[in-house]
């Protein structure tokens, strides 16, 4: 069955970067893209970007596009999101998602990451 | 940037009585290749991530009950839950993926009345 575990969580001060990964399994790993979607407390869901596993390809959140890097490691069936230069409005839950076939939604959800920034 | 808004915002209802909530695009969201909005529902309880519930606007994911319905054309969408349950109690969100960024809606907070 398909698994999405993601790391745990992260406390870091303002200006630090954080790398949240996302580790999948039961499927083939090159053939499904993952979505990350992060949501801040008490707050609704925002979407950073996507990435194919496949090839790298991304999208990125214009907001975001300065400050996040999606990536992928297909040997290890594992995917991540960087994001630097954070300030207090970054502390949410960050979620990352696969495709459901056809990149038609976000069918498999990690269990999401808390990330806190905080002086 | 295609932006959608629900309505309402939050939503009591009893159990047993149907509940619907509404999603509205600013742009068209129709995938031209194979006639179908581009466009999900999901569900998601607190402290739970969101669990997909519809994709191209209608389609049940499969293992979704049969009381969760959704339709929608051109810029309005809407998803139905025929008869409430409490496990049902959720926030509802659409986001379409018609085109990056793939934006949610703000949200529905559906309540027991």
């Amino acid at each position: 069955q398909v698994q999405v575990v993601q790391s745990g969580a992260e406390v870091k001060k303002p200006g630090a970067s954080v790398k949240v990964s996302c580790k999948a399994s039961g499927y083939t790993f090159v053939n499904y893209g993952f979505s990350w979607v992060r949501q801040a407390p008490g707050q609704g869901l925002e979407w950073m970007g996507w990435i194919s596993a496949y090839n790298g390809n991304t999208l990125y959140a214009q907001k975001f596009q300065d400050r996040v890097t999606l990536t992928t490691d297909t040997s290890t069936g594992t995917a991540y999101m960087e994001l630097r230069s954070l300030r207090s409005d970054d502390t949410a839950v960050y979620y990352c998602a696969r495709d459901r076939v056809g990149r038609t939604g976000a069918l498999y959800w990690g269990q999401g990451t808390l990330v806190t920034v905080s002086s | 940037d295609i932006v959608l808004t629900q309505s309402p915002d939050s939503l009591a209802v009893s159990l047993g009585e149907r509940a619907t909530i509404n999603c509205k695009s600013s742009q068209t969201i129709l995938n031209s290749s194979n006639n179908k909005n581009s466009l999900a529902w999901y569900q998601q309880k607190p402290g739970q991530p969101p669990k997909l519930l519809i994709y191209w606007a209608s389609s049940r994911e499969s293992g979704v009950p049969e009381r969760f319905s959704a339709s929608g054309s051109g810029t309005h969408f809407t998803l139905t839950i025929s008869s409430l349950q409490a496990e049902d109690v959720a926030s509802y969100y659409c986001q379409q993926y018609h085109s990056a960024p793939h934006s949610f809606g703000q949200g529905t907070k559906l309540e027991i009345k």
